[in-house]
């Protein structure tokens, strides 16, 4: 299939380091956010999400921190690994009314061996 | 069925040409909702169903796409008259629904219109 992100703002770490991309959004009525990783050919495929009552959430490696100051979220992976390398999408849902989600435009990892 | 399944998987069309494109949701899963994916960008919203209604329908581009989800399980989007600005992925989601956004996405169609 097609690679994703030809691109793409790319982010390059050496294996065993952590990562961290990030995400700003323009909405203040967002209250939900949300991660994903696309590998080529394949569909975006849930990492992480995060509501907006919370700061910070955990999960296997991975953590979403979210500041609704700065109208800002990131993801951290813990001990980056190759098979980490991917394009990662942050999305949010900016209207309770609204059940869509809007995706920003993609980081794209590489993980160095 | 283990998650979303898309068909065709590559679909290449002539301009001028109509298309389906079919989306197995998960089952028992409420809502399903379209995207499109140009290469090196984010999914772009097209539409949102909830069970059989087609709540919101805002995204699609011009009146060539139609959706259709009729029996609140399979949905086909189909687009008329393609032109070589739909050539793109064209991915589907499904998530239970009732407060959970969750999306799961399918693999998409790939799109190209010569």
């Amino acid at each position: 299939g097609e690679s994703v992100g030809l691109h793409l703002p790319t982010l390059s770490v050496q294996e065993g380091d952590n990562s961290i991309i990030n995400c700003a959004y323009s909405n203040s009525a967002s209250d939900y956010f949300i991660w994903y990783k696309q590998e080529s050919g394949k569909g975006p495929q849930f990492i992480i999400d995060i509501r907006s009552n919370m700061d910070k959430r955990q999960g296997q490696r991975v953590t979403v921190l979210l500041n609704k100051t700065v109208k800002h979220h990131s993801l951290q992976i813990a001990a980056t690994q190759p098979g980490d390398s991917a394009v990662y999408f942050c999305a949010e849902r900016g209207d309770t009314g609204r059940r869509a989600l809007t995706f920003g435009s993609g980081t794209r990892l590489q993980v160095q061996p | 069925g283990a998650g979303v399944s898309q068909s065709p998987r590559y679909k290449v069309a002539k301009r001028g040409q109509d298309v389906a494109l079919r989306c197995d949701p998960i089952s028992g899963h409420v809502s399903l909702f379209w995207y499109q994916q140009a290469l090196g960008q984010g999914p772009e919203f097209l539409t949102y169903f909830q069970n059989e209604a087609q709540l919101d329908k805002s995204g699609l581009p011009s009146d060539r796409f139609f959706a259709e989800r009729p029996e609140g399980s399979v949905s086909t989007l189909k687009i008329q008259r393609t032109q070589q600005e739909d050539s793109a992925v064209y991915l589907c989601a499904s998530s239970l629904g009732q407060g959970n956004e969750k999306l799961f996405f399918g693999s998409g169609t790939q799109l190209s219109v010569l």
